[in-house]
């Protein structure tokens, strides 16, 4: 069985603020790793994802994650917050099913202030 | 390019009441396809998904069911909501089992 843990459900940052989301995840085999955002009432985007190529993998809108294996996480980073990233963010996992098998987070809203 | 259709956007719904939620997809052939749930401070959580017309797979028991006419549409639905079905219910569909894409989703309020 796959679970991913956020830590935070908020996460306020100043605009211009390094931006640190955290995601801790389980699975039994080998995972994909996913970053997806969400704006209000509308559906996911994706960020960016790992899927067993290079760890330090680079997304949309200047976020990057890295994948750690010993540390089980996939946090999220990005250098400069911008007030448009303000937004929920979703961690989620994916076993290697031939199909997308996505469990998710509960989520982090990240707060942009100015 | 592949677009994802999900209607209706909104939706208020008195307990007891009937429910289908439909969601089609254009520009790919033989998606699977997914629906999820999400309802407040609780994530998303996978409802059902299918990898052909006709193939249904249930994640978790519930007051819904699923249906996949054609290739490229999903259905959900139930008989007779509960005040526990409200939620944002998202559509999504993949062709890897690296990137899945989703809809705008429905905001389903039972009253």
């Amino acid at each position: 069985a796959q679970s991913v843990t956020q830590l935070g459900s908020h996460v306020s940052v100043s605009e211009g603020a390094l931006v640190l989301l955290r995601c801790n995840y389980s699975s039994s085999v080998p995972p994909y790793l996913f970053w997806y955002v969400q704006y209000p009432n509308q559906g996911l985007q994706l960020l960016l994802k790992y899927t067993s190529a290079a760890t330090l993998v680079k997304g949309i809108n200047g976020f990057e994650a890295e994948f750690k294996k010993s540390e089980t996480s996939f946090h999220l980073t990005k250098p400069s917050a911008h007030m448009s990233d303000a937004a929920e963010y979703f961690c989620a996992v994916s076993e290697k099913k031939g199909y997308s098998t996505l469990t998710f987070g509960k989520g982090t809203m990240l707060l942009v202030s100015p | 390019s592949q677009t994802i259709h999900q209607w209706p956007a909104t939706l208020v719904q008195p307990v007891g009441s009937p429910l289908s939620l439909e969601c089609t997809v254009e520009g790919t052939s033989n998606p699977n396809l997914y629906w999820y749930r999400q309802a407040a401070g609780r994530g998303l959580q996978l409802l059902f998904y299918s990898v052909g017309i006709g193939q249904i797979s249930s994640e978790v028991p519930q007051n819904l069911s699923a249906s996949r006419p054609q290739d490229r549409q999903f259905i959900l639905s139930s008989k007779k909501l509960l005040l526990s079905d409200s939620g944002f219910y998202l559509c999504a569909w993949s062709v890897t089992e690296t990137e899945a894409f989703f809809g705008q989703g429905t905001r389903l309020t039972v009253v």
